[in-house]
């Protein structure tokens, strides 16, 4: 069963940083990209970023709200996504979700984990 | 960027009716990289469909996507209890990938 987790979410003062972690299972992580995208409360789901597989090179992908401040990474060997957080704004408060991609489509997901940045 | 518009924001149906979702896009959604989700309360979203048409895997066949370029469309041939949810439209063609508002599913 594909299974995605994520984890590291946490209450954060503006400006600091954190990062996020995406535990997966059940399938070859190697051999997909990965996505994350985050949703503020009570809002829609914005895109924030993607990782290709490393054999076609991992190239990384950013939303424009979020470029210059998220960096994404990848642990093949280990199965884990990761997002580095920095320079946290408050809108940048939301439910961030990881996500398999399938070429580029995000196929399968994780519950999701909640970062509030408030001081 | 691509921009999406779904409508209605909102739908208020009953159990066992036809609901009609609608995504258009700014411009041509490339290899009609468009897929739909579904999101209930507090759960992460889910796919239904992708490349416009094609459902995913367990997806019941109840759920129908039709459409090309620009507009794009969801048909829930018969609204079941458990499809009372929030429904996205992703394009995934062209970065930076971008999703719908949504629009909501709601019991009448």
């Amino acid at each position: 069963e594909v299974q995605l987790v994520e984890s590291g979410g946490d209450l954060v003062q503006p400006g600091r940083s954190l990062r996020l972690s995406c535990r997966t299972s059940g399938f070859n992580f190697g051999d997909f990209g990965v996505g994350w995208v985050r949703q503020a409360p009570g809002k829609g789901l914005e895109w924030v970023g993607f990782i290709g597989k490393k054999a076609l090179g991992g190239t990384m992908y950013y939303a424009a709200s979020v470029k210059g401040r998220f960096t994404i990474s990848r642990d093949d060997s280990e199965g884990i996504g990761y997002l580095q957080l920095s320079s946290l704004k408050t809108e940048d408060t939301a439910v961030y979700y990881c996500a398999r991609s399938s070429g580029w489509l995000f196929a399968s997901w994780g519950q999701g984990t909640l970062v509030t940045v408030s001081s | 960027e691509i921009v999406l518009t779904q409508s209605p924001d909102t739908l208020s149906l009953s159990p066992g009716e036809r609901a009609t979702l609608s995504c258009r896009a700014s411009q041509s959604v490339g290899n009609n990289y468009l897929a739909w989700y579904q999101q209930k309360r507090g759960q992460a979203p889910r796919l239904l469909i992708y490349e416009a048409s094609t459902r995913a895997t367990g997806i019941a066949d109840r759920f129908s996507g039709s459409g090309s370029g620009t507009d794009f469309t969801l048909t829930i041939s018969r609204l079941e209890p458990e499809d009372f949810a929030v429904y996205y439209c992703h394009q995934y063609a062209s970065s930076p990938w971008t999703f719908g508002l949504g629009t909501k599913v709601e019991i009448k």
